[in-house]
């Protein structure tokens, strides 16, 4: 099984500033990594496919690169809605696997 | 637009039996993989099983093998998820998913979900 790790936890910033998310596999998942966004009490949303291909509607500020065993999320300029979970996703190997998440907070 | 409709959540005791359901709208539902993804509560997202269009193939998480079974049936527009041996580490809100049309497994489309408990 891939092991997903999403650092950190908790990320803690300001509205308007530049935060990066990471993600690291256990081993090797190519570009199949994927993120999602979930809202208190809402259902995950893609968010980037393909470690870097944004979904359909996703804001220019989402951006997405890595491939191999390290991944980032860039939100440019947070906004207030953006203070939610991240979640990214392997789909390289079976079983699919999550990274545990990382909540970005104000 | 697509639409994915969970059903079949509730309150089961341990070692109990529930089957949910998933109605697919918006979409031609034979011609897509299909999801299972799980959320305890307060906790991250855990995938639990996969489909493919025509059933010859099933993925599980090592968790659920031999306790769920995942079905469809594609002139109902319809993903089933049938749950035995159900044990306290099963409660979760359980989503149905749809993966894209490439066929790459994220997890494109999700429903509402459908909240399990597993209590006595």
């Amino acid at each position: 099984e891939i092991v997903m790790t999403q650092s950190p936890a908790t990320l803690s910033v300001s509205p308007g500033e530049r935060v990066t998310l990471s993600c690291r596999a256990s081993q090797s998942v190519s570009s199949n990594l994927a993120w999602y966004q979930q809202k208190p009490g809402q259902t995950p949303r893609l968010l980037i496919y393909d470690a870097s291909a944004r979904a359909t509607d996703i804001p220019a500020r989402f951006s997405g690169s890595g491939s191999g065993t390290e991944f980032t999320l860039t939100i440019s300029s947070l906004q207030s809605e953006d203070f939610v979970v991240y979640y990214c996703q392997q789909y390289n190997n079976w079983p699919l696997t999550f990274g545990g998440g990382t909540k970005v907070e104000i | 637009e697509v639409h994915l409709v969970e059903s079949g959540g509730g309150l089961v005791q341990p070692g109990g039996s529930l089957r949910l359901s998933c109605a697919a709208s918006g979409f031609t539902f034979r011609n897509y993989w299909m999801s299972w993804v799980r959320q305890a509560p307060g906790k991250g997202l855990e995938w639990v099983a996969n489909i493919k269009q025509d059933e010859s193939e099933k993925y599980y998480v090592d968790s659920v093998k031999g306790r769920f079974t995942i079905s469809r049936d594609n002139a109902k527009n319809s993903l089933y998820l049938q749950m035995n041996s159900l044990w306290a580490e099963d409660t979760a809100i359980y989503y149905c998913a749809r993966v894209p049309a490439s066929n790459y497994k994220y997890l494109q489309h999700w429903g509402q979900g459908t909240l399990v408990t597993v209590s006595s």
